[in-house]
């Protein structure tokens, strides 16, 4: 079984819906918990970073923690089509080792 | 302000190759980390470096090697190549501080064909 799990879709939403991206991991030693976005060819950028869990949001983006699921989310509200990339989970253990774990990423298509 | 600079942008090499890639971090951050990231798939650690000195290291077989420089740019070489090396290979700086400052930031990528 993986650590980090995250369904690779593609999934494909109108412009403007509300967008829900998931990952779930097996692991209670994760605290930090990071969205990545990823246009096609190009390196992942950070998006939201959170710790521990709880709700964050920043503009149209909002990431929710629940530990004790071990389960994360990001929503993207009035989708638009530059938000079409890939969006990847990733995130770190407490302790030493910062190495980044990560899912699969999910392919998403906002169609105009 | 520059962010994360990798080089070469893309790469062909032929099976049993030597390749040397290469990556400048943020100004300011200390921590350069490599992953491989194949087409459809997130990335995988390779290596962390910190201060010049290797801090952590995923499961990849030693023909992969990296280093950082006084200056935290840092190299990645992998040799023998292999058709499955074929990947991006992603370069990500941190400050490296603390895991409450190691948000990591990535460089492009540099994407290797093996033929």
């Amino acid at each position: 079984q993986k650590e980090v799990e995250q369904d690779p879709g593609p999934l494909s939403v109108p412009e403007g819906a509300i967008v829900s991206l998931n990952c779930t991991y097996s692991n209670s030693a994760f605290q930090y918990f990071m969205w990545y976005r990823q246009y096609s060819r190009k390196g992942p950028e950070l998006l939201m970073y959170t710790y521990s869990s709880g709700n964050k949001e920043d503009g149209r983006f909002t990431a929710q923690v629940d530990k004790s699921s071990k389960y994360i989310s990001l929503f993207i509200r009035d989708s638009q089509p530059s938000d079409s990339a890939t969006y990847l989970c990733a995130m770190i253990k407490s302790g030493n080792n910062r190495k980044l774990i990560w899912g699969l990423g999910t392919s998403l298509a906002v169609n105009p | 302000d520059a962010g994360v600079t990798q080089s070469p942008t893309h790469l062909i090499k032929t099976r049993g190759q030597h390749v040397t890639l290469r990556c400048s971090p943020i100004s300011g951050h200390k921590s350069v980390s490599w992953y491989q990231q194949v087409l459809g798939q997130g990335p995988q650690f390779i290596f962390q470096y910190y201060e010049k000195e290797e801090r952590g290291r995923g499961n990849f077989p030693d023909r992969f090697s990296a280093r950082q420089f006084p200056n935290y740019s840092s190299e990645l070489n992998v040799n023998a190549l292999l058709l499955g090396d074929s990947a991006l290979y992603l370069c990500a700086s941190s400050h490296g501080g603390g895991i409450s400052t190691d948000t990591q930031y990535f460089g492009p990528g540099t994407r290797l064909t093996v033929l």
